[in-house]
């Protein structure tokens, strides 16, 4: 079952604009993780915020984490056309540290 | 070691037969994930395994699939008499032990059923 949500489900943007994505989840967790995944390909892991933290800085990427409304989002600034692809929002909330997904957001930016 | 690599990358199969996929993880990496993902969807858990020791499978692993990670390090994922419905990514991944580490994802094995 997915645990999160995110929200769009698809977003299309010009070079150069920022592209915000939401994920909302259930239950509390350890650490929320963002992922990218380009069509046909694996995942590739992006950024991780603990429960504890509120914001997080890589590069273009900016995450934040609001425990109390259970939901994050992820802005990637100056976008590029190299960033188009699926992105994931994944709960760690167990002693096992399974991942549990979201459906990801859609990003196509255009050039 | 570059990363997480899965064998075969594709495999087209008739409906009933056995399939098997191998993951070879990052060599200093206890923990192993396979995952199911659908088109259009995201990554569906199905079992994990630290060393060779398989601590966890879903739900959605019914008695046809089987994995095994001998001696922890490469693992397969065997999944018999194949159903349409088995037609899907599956996708390994790994991690260390410390927490705060995200997953290294292989490129998967893309099965269709026919």
């Amino acid at each position: 079952s997915q645990q999160g949500e995110e929200d769009p489900q698809a977003l299309s943007i010009q070079e150069g604009e920022n592209a915000t994505m939401n994920c909302s989840y259930k239950t509390s967790i350890n650490n929320l993780q963002w992922y990218r995944q380009n069509s046909g390909r694996g995942l590739v892991h992006l950024i991780l915020i603990r429960s504890n933290e509120r914001e997080k800085h890589s590069g273009r990427l900016r995450v934040t984490l609001d425990t109390s409304k259970k939901s994050s989002s992820l802005l990637i600034t100056a976008s590029r056309a190299a960033d188009t692809a699926s992105y994931f929002c994944a709960t760690d909330a167990g002693s096992a540290r399974q991942l549990t997904f979201g459906s990801g957001t859609q990003l196509t930016v255009l050039p | 070691d570059t990363g997480v690599s899965q064998d075969p990358r594709h495999k087209i199969t008739k409906r009933g037969q056995n399939v098997t996929f191998r993951c070879d993880p990052i060599s200093e990496h206890n923990r192993l994930y396979w995952y199911r993902q659908t088109l259009g969807q995201g990554p569906e858990f199905l079992t994990y395994f630290q060393n060779e020791a398989q601590l966890e499978k879903s739900r959605l692993l019914s008695d046809r699939f089987s994995a095994e990670r001998p001696k922890g390090s490469f693992s397969t994922l065997e999944i018999q008499r194949t159903e349409q419905g088995d037609s899907a990514m599956y996708l390994c991944a790994s991690s260390p032990v410390r927490t705060g580490a995200g997953y290294t994802f292989g490129s998967g094995t893309r099965l269709t059923v026919v």
